[in-house]
């Protein structure tokens, strides 16, 4: 069936570097792909989002890239900060309905002061 | 601009009793409404899709007659545990999509703590 892999599972990073998640997806119909951030106990916060007719966009530290041929996706955050520490999941629309996602397993970020 | 708000955010229920959890797009009008359980430390799990005026559509797995979702109106949808179990327990999160917009984007409720003892 369609799914959605994340990697890694957890990443830990000294403030001021850059992070890195990567996402694969399995269905070739998935034409737009969000990214949430989500801190403990809170609701997903949609940080940034890209559509399959763009192969990067950028929003100041945050960046997204979309390689469709090989159906990546990733997230790029620069001069990560503490408060850039929380899980983050990548999604992928599914072609069973127009606005259905699945979800990536999720990342979990630590930013170290 | 879309928000939505989740009703309650946190219940403590018995066993075998049913729960009601109530998902509202607060200043706009949401085609669709999705409903996710989430146990900790883990992603978010679709049930259902809900469409205002028609059934929701249940992912696999997913009981319908235990999770009962109402979407009566284009800014309310309503799921309801029934019988709720200990097994039951974990966070259900809501969200919405725009009516009319070429988005596809979701925006998720705040989510409702369930605690079956």
């Amino acid at each position: 069936g369609e799914n959605v892999e994340q990697h890694p599972s957890t990443l830990s990073v000294q403030e001021g570097d850059s992070a890195v998640i990567k996402c694969t997806y399995s269905d070739s119909a998935s034409n737009y792909f969000p990214w949430y951030k989500q801190e403990l106990g809170k609701r997903p916060q949609l940080i940034i989002d890209i559509r399959s007719n763009v192969g990067e966009k950028k929003d100041q530290r945050i960046a997204v890239t979309l390689n469709k041929t090989a159906k990546h996706f990733s997230l790029h955050i620069t001069e990560t900060q503490p408060e850039d520490s929380a899980v983050y999941f990548c999604a992928a629309t599914s072609r069973s309905g127009t606005y259905k996602y699945i979800f990536g397993t999720g990342t979990r970020l630590k930013v170290l002061a | 601009g879309a928000v939505v708000s989740q009703h309650p955010s946190r219940v403590i229920c018995k066993s075998g009793t049913s729960v009601k959890i109530e998902c509202r797009s607060l200043d706009f009008q949401a085609t669709t409404m999705f409903w996710y359980r989430q146990f900790p430390k883990q992603s978010l799990m679709l049930m259902a899709t809900s469409n205002e005026g028609s059934k929701a559509t249940y992912e696999q797995g997913v009981e319908k007659d235990k999770f009962l979702i109402n979407h009566a109106s284009l800014t309310l949808s309503t799921l309801t545990v029934t019988s709720a179990h200990p097994e039951d327990s974990s966070f259900y999160i809501c969200s919405a999509s725009l009516k009319g917009a070429s988005t596809d984007t979701q925006y998720f409720g705040p989510g409702t703590r369930l605690t079956v003892l």
